[in-house]
């Protein structure tokens, strides 16, 4: 079994419609969670960081951490075609030189 | 604020040359430096990572290898690319002593070796 699962995709909803992208994972030391967004032929960035579980909302995103059942998603609300891009989750174990671990992506379209 | 430069963004190289790919972080001291590489479907894959100066950990045996001259500078090299190497590189850095060691990539290098 693979440390994080994360959907293969490929995801299409129509513009305005709600998402949801999930992961699963299965090293229960993870404790710090997030989420990149990578356009074509760019770095990946940033998006959304949760420490443990529980929500956390930005804008139209909120990312949500469930560590009981060792799954965590990110909603997008009210989606936009500027949201089409690939989604990666990432998730860490406490220490200072504790490494990423990355799931492997899924690619969102949305259409106008 | 601190910002990620990597270089060249898109090169073209023939099979059995060598491979020279750079890195410089501003506006952070010390940091965490990795090179990673991204193939279609298959994720990213962390190739290297350092701590500090001359400091290079490897993440998978091949064909490449990595240096760090310096702080802020991070090097990805090969003396002779094969096929394979093809894909994207991805120079990335996190903070020492970051909380979740949340790492900042750069906008990536694309390898074609034909």
């Amino acid at each position: 079994q693979k440390e994080v699962e994360q959907d293969p995709g490929p995801l299409s909803v129509p513009e305005g419609a709600i998402v949801s992208l999930n992961c699963t994972y299965s090293n229960s030391a993870f404790q710090y969670f997030m989420w990149y967004r990578q356009y074509s032929r760019k770095g990946p960035e940033l998006l959304m960081y949760t420490y443990s579980s529980g929500n956390k909302e930005d804008g139209r995103f909120t990312a949500q951490v469930d560590k009981s059942s060792k799954y965590i998603s990110l909603f997008i609300r009210d989606s936009q075609p500027s949201d089409s891009a690939t989604y990666l989750c990432a998730m860490s174990r406490t220490g200072a030189n504790s490494k990423l671990t990355f799931g492997k992506g899924i690619t969102l379209s949305v259409r106008p | 604020s601190q910002t990620i430069h990597q270089w060249p963004a898109t090169l073209v190289q023939p099979v059995g040359s060598p491979l020279s790919l750079e890195c410089t972080v501003e506006g952070t001291s010390n940091p965490n430096l990795y090179w990673y590489r991204q193939a279609a479907g298959r994720g990213l894959q962390l190739l290297f990572y350092s701590v500090g100066i001359g400091q290079i950990s490897s993440e998978v045996p091949q064909n490449l290898s990595a240096s760090r001259p310096q702080d802020r500078q991070f090097i990805l090299s090969s003396k002779k690319l094969l096929l394979s190497d093809s894909g994207f590189y991805l120079c990335a850095w996190s903070r020492a002593q970051g909380a979740g060691n949340t790492i900042y990539f750069g906008e990536g290098s694309w390898l074609t070796v034909v």
